[in-house]
């Protein structure tokens, strides 16, 4: 059963396109965050938010950027793609739990060429 | 730098072979220890995890983890793989000194031969 829906599943998109990955949650977490994933490489955090009007960016420095106005809705933005932008890009959500595991998408499989 | 380590990349073994796969993390203090898994086109999900008391926990789908402070590591096991352990698995730690934020491994893929 999926409580975090990411649209589109794939893209491929051309340099220079602003593109917009969403992320929506039905579970009512507050926490939600942007993991990057390279094909065989480890999870980077590259946002995350602790509730509406909270954002903040993650350990890997990103140009995307992300808003929280909705509990609900963690959308990331890239102004401009560029092929270094491809990668997989994973959404996940906690409770406010200290510990609280992460539930993370499907993902989105973005592809600059 | 601060990090988590999975030292196996790439496992391939028979089923009913045993399955140990390490990890190390390089924090001190208060750590909180996950597992995740990701099968074949499914997202990431929670195997199993550590926060205090019996160091050996035991996870979904027979899967059990051993944390040893003194080693700083988390290895996942399982005594009889089955083909459908095909998956790749994920090394997790949310540490103080990372500022509670969770920090992953590279990932080990693991193809199990029917």
């Amino acid at each position: 059963e999926a409580d975090i829906y990411q649209t589109p599943r794939y893209l491929v998109i051309g340099t220079g396109k602003k593109i917009t990955l969403e992320c929506s949650q039905t579970m009512g977490h507050d926490k939600m965050y942007w993991y990057q994933q390279d094909p065989g490489m480890e999870l980077h955090l590259i946002h995350y938010s602790y509730g509406v009007n909270s954002t903040e960016k993650g350990d890997l420095s990103s140009e995307s950027t992300v808003s929280r106005i909705r509990t609900e809705h963690f959308p990331l933005t890239l102004e401009s793609a560029r092929p270094s932008h491809t990668s997989q890009y994973l959404c996940a959500t906690s409770t406010d739990d200290y510990n609280s595991p992460l539930h993370f998408g499907n993902g989105t499989r973005l592809t600059v060429t | 730098a601060q990090s988590v380590s999975q030292h196996n990349h790439h496992v391939i073994l028979s089923e009913a072979a045993s399955l140990e796969l390490g990890c190390n993390y390089s924090y001190g203090g208060t750590v909180n220890l996950f597992w995740y898994v990701q099968y074949p086109g499914q997202h990431l999900q929670l195997l199993l995890k550590y926060f205090s008391g019996d160091p050996l926990v035991k996870g979904i789908k027979g899967f059990e983890a051993e944390f040893i402070k003194s080693k700083f590591s988390f290895n996942l096991r399982k005594p009889s793989v089955q083909w459908s352990d095909t998956a790749e698995y994920f090394c997790a730690v949310n540490a103080e000194a990372a500022g509670n934020k969770l920090t992953f491994g590279g990932g080990t893929r693991v193809l199990v031969k029917p």
